[in-house]
């Protein structure tokens, strides 16, 4: 069971901004650690969409931005497109046992 | 362009273990700058982190895998492998392999389906 967790679908119209939330404790999110988002299309490897909790790599368009308050980070598409739909996850590092790598549960975002 | 590639059976016996490969092309395995890890997706499920490994050795891993998993690394073949014990069908899942600059994936293999099945 993961200690990241995320609503399990977010929805919106084309154009609109939907957000996607992460919820972690102070062993992970809340001590500091990054986290990053990953796209996941069905059937393909995931695909970094933010780093460094704000960062995007080359090639990831603007309308992806990221944010971390506290013990949650924030995932925020605006301009919503149709090929936006997919599966979304949040990462981070927990330093509990011995500190390991920890994926958020995954929210599913879905275009109307 | 940095490309990984993962290899291996893909239909492993309960109770046997899962041995998979990851080959490297297009950029070397020996750079200080990163670590590899493998990365699972049962059907149906989110993404489980299953441990990274340094090219020097070094590997650690998910608490809850942590007694049945072993990860290596073999620099003259640019490779790094996964090898998990006492398989049960709650490992069926796709397995990936990625590059971790730092704590998290950057380049990701396209996956391989492991079914655990008699």
């Amino acid at each position: 069971q993961s200690v990241l967790t995320q609503p399990p679908s977010v929805s919106g119209a084309p154009g609109q901004r939907v957000t996607v939330s992460c919820t972690g404790s102070s062993s992970n999110i809340g001590a500091g650690f990054d986290v990053y988002w990953y796209q996941k299309l069905p059937g393909t490897a995931p695909k970094l969409l933010i780093y460094g909790d704000n960062n995007r790599p080359s090639g990831v368009p603007d309308r992806f931005s990221g944010s971390k308050f506290g013990t949650s980070a924030s995932l925020a598409i605006t301009g919503l497109q149709a090929e936006d739909e997919a599966d979304y996850y949040c990462q981070s590092y927990d330093s509990s046992l011995n500190g390991y790598f920890v994926f958020g549960t995954g929210t599913k975002v879905s275009v109307l | 362009q940095l490309q990984l590639q993962e290899s291996g059976p893909g239909l492993v016996r309960p109770s046997e273990t899962l041995s998979l490969t990851c080959t490297v092309s297009g950029g070397s395995i020996s750079s200080s700058n990163y670590y590899w890890g493998w990365i699972r997706q049962p059907p149906g499920k989110g993404l489980e982190w299953i441990g990274s490994v340094y090219y020097s050795g070094s590997p650690f891993y998910s608490p809850s895998l942590r007694s049945r998993v072993t990860l290596s690394v073999d620099t003259s073949k640019n490779q790094f492998s996964l090898r998990l014990t006492s398989v049960t069908a709650a490992d069926t899942a796709v397995y990936y392999c990625a590059r971790a600059p730092h704590q998290h994936f950057d380049f990701w293999g396209q996956g391989i389906l492991v079914t655990v099945s008699s």
